[in-house]
């Protein structure tokens, strides 16, 4: 059992180049969350998608997309990174909202954008 | 006032000793409170729930005052291996977004 499975672990861009940073849970959780965090800061969300087909903005959205592919997968969009982007990106999971159940996390990507 | 306060530490403690943190949060209608631990260079990981009632788990025990509005975990008999920075988390009951505090660090010595 996997988990939560994010790809990269590691990347490194130039300003101005795009990417997508992929995740992907087999816990058939309905929830899933992109947050980045950087020093003395915590854990920021970005966007999430409270079930299929549903995409919301978070608390630091701006310079980023998101897609919902299926009940699976949650993408994570730069189209044009900058280096105020550069920090570690954790993709989350959870059942469901709105109930008590806790965020289980993957591996997290770092990105460093020169 | 931020949405969760915690004290950033570090908490230096002996081999053995009992540390505790607290988590303040400044939304009334708060539910749901989670503590998280996570290490160096790692994603963070369920530590345990936290209940009205409060409740435990081997050396951790973790208590609620809504009154007060904080959350607090205790961690007894402190092992090397507790070394981490612990993460308070919070949400409502309806809100689909959990709230991170910036985390409390530890570092168990012998």
């Amino acid at each position: 059992n996997a988990g939560v499975t994010q790809t990269p672990k590691f990347q490194v861009l130039k300003t101005g180049q795009s990417m997508t940073l992929q995740c992907a849970q087999d816990m058939n959780h309905n929830s899933m969350y992109w947050y980045r965090q950087d020093p003395g800061m915590g854990l920021r969300l970005i966007y999430y998608s409270a079930s299929e087909g549903t995409t919301d903005k978070g608390e630091v959205p701006n310079g980023y997309n998101v897609s919902r592919l299926n009940k699976r997968e949650f993408s994570l969009r730069l189209e044009s990174a900058a280096p105020s982007q550069t920090s570690v990106y954790f993709c989350a999971s959870r059942p469901r909202t709105g109930d008590n159940s806790p965020l289980h996390f993957g591996n997290g990507t770092r990105l460093t954008v020169t | 006032r931020k949405e969760v306060e915690q004290d950033p530490g570090p908490f230096n403690v002996p081999e053995g000793a009992t540390v505790a943190f607290n988590c303040t949060y400044s939304n009334s209608a708060s539910q749901s409170f989670f503590w998280y631990r996570q290490d160096c260079r790692k994603e963070p990981k369920l530590l345990m729930s936290v209940y009205s009632s409060g409740n435990e788990d081997g050396r951790f025990t973790a208590q609620l005052n809504r009154a007060s509005q904080y959350i607090s975990l205790l961690i007894r008999d402190s092992k090397l291996s507790d070394s981490a920075t612990y993460l308070c988390v919070w949400g409502t009951g309806t809100a689909s977004k959990l709230t991170f505090g910036t985390g409390t660090r530890l570092q168990v010595t012998l």
